[in-house]
Formats: structure tokens, sequence, C-alpha cells
């Protein structure tokens, strides 16, 4: 069964742009979460997806959305990027919720504004 | 809100030797625990999870945690460091209703 898929997996902005980023997750899965890795903060909740709705959300300005489709593929949109948005993000999967089931990840999205 | 504490940003053990990551957690109500473990330039992959069985859990790669309530740890352990153990671990809480809490990281480093 293949795995959580992440496009792309490197991307360069300047600040004020926007951007997004794409999850395809393990087949049936029905629960998308994404995650912001940085050094400073380390891993943080962005916010997870169950079929088609949006169940939790993290503490992140409205800058970052996200939406799910029909087949379970997720996209992530950052508006007016700044500096302090490159990080790595994550998206996992999960068959349900992803706090009690287990989260398979993808690689990454690697995302550095200059 | 549920949060976790992982003791030592930074652990070095030698191969063979005992690994020991310590992780405290808080939570309201009965927790998920999990350990996750993260190698360079990849995301994160379940070592193993606690849900409210078997107080020890049992993971990948020779690796177990046991749910200590009295204590409010999730220690990770293993006996016998490999090389291929050098990563990042995080250890994380989460509940029925609430998004997954990460603590910030262990990396472990083997010395040969």
């Amino acid at each position: 069964k293949a795995g959580v898929t992440q496009t792309p997996r490197y991307l360069i902005k300047t600040r004020g742009q926007q951007v997004t980023l794409s999850c395809s997750p393990i087949s049936g899965h029905r629960s998308v979460s994404w995650y912001q890795q940085t050094p400073g903060q380390g891993l943080q909740f962005l916010f997870e997806y169950f079929s088609e709705t949006q169940r939790n959300k993290g503490n992140f300005p409205g800058r970052f959305s996200g939406r799910q489709f029909s087949n379970s593929r997720s996209e992530m949109n950052v508006s007016t990027l700044e500096l302090g948005d490159s990080a790595l993000y994550l998206c996992a999967s999960s068959l349900f919720y992803s706090s009690t089931d287990t989260q398979y990840f993808g690689p990454g999205t690697r995302l550095t504004v200059l | 809100a549920q949060s976790v504490t992982q003791l030592g940003s930074h652990v070095s053990v030698s191969e063979g030797a005992l690994v020991l990551l310590r992780c405290n957690y808080s939570s309201s109500v009965p927790p998920y625990l999990f350990w996750y473990v993260q190698y360079p330039n990849q995301g994160l992959q379940l070592l193993l999870k606690y849900t409210s069985a078997a107080t020890l859990v049992k993971g990948i790669n020779g690796f177990e945690a046991e749910f200590k309530k009295s204590e409010t740890s999730f220690h990770l352990t293993k006996p016998s460091a490999h090389m291929s153990d050098a990563a990042e671990y995080f250890c994380a809480v989460s509940d029925q209703d609430n998004d997954m809490r990460f603590g910030a990281g262990t990396r472990l480093t083997v010395k040969p």
C-alpha cells in the first residue's frame, strides 16, 4: 500500500506570497492532519480534516487554512507569507480520528520564505 | 489541556547500552500516549502507542514503554542500542476529543 505523499517536497517563496501544499493520504484513510515543525517551536498541530470537515484547529492565525476533498486528499494554504513561516510542514493520515488512531506521516514539504 | 515534557534534548549512549528516553505527560482525562521516531529528512514513524490496555507496550525495533499513572510517565526503553537507532524521538499525548500534542523531542546519538 502506498504511503502518504506530499508535494512539493521543497518550496522557496518570498514574503507576501501565498503557497499551497498538497497531501495524498493512504488509500482508505479518512483523516488528514497537518503539522508545522520548526527548530524553535518543535511540532505544532495546525488542523485535522475528517471526511471533508475540519475537526480540530491549532493555534495558528487565519492565514493558515486547509481543505479536504471527497477522495480524502488535502491541501493547506498559507497566505501573505512571513519569514517565520519557514518550516517543515508534515501531513499525516489515519483511518479514523488522529487523536486516537495511528497516524502515518508523509516526508514533509520544506518551505523556505525569503 | 494536555502537554508533554521530554527530559533531555540530547541523549548519548554507546552501542549495546540501554536506551532510556524520558517522557512525562499532563492530561485531565485518560490519555493516549505515543512515541514516534524521525530520521533525517523524513517524516515521523510510530514506534508504539498506549491506549489503556496493557501498561507495558511493546513497539517496533525492540523498543518498549511503560505507562505509569502514578508518575504520569511514559518512558521509552531499549535494552541494547544499535547504530541505526540514532534519530530524534518524540513523545506525544492526546485524548478522545483533543488534537495530539508533541514533546520537544530527544535526539539520540549512538557511539560505536
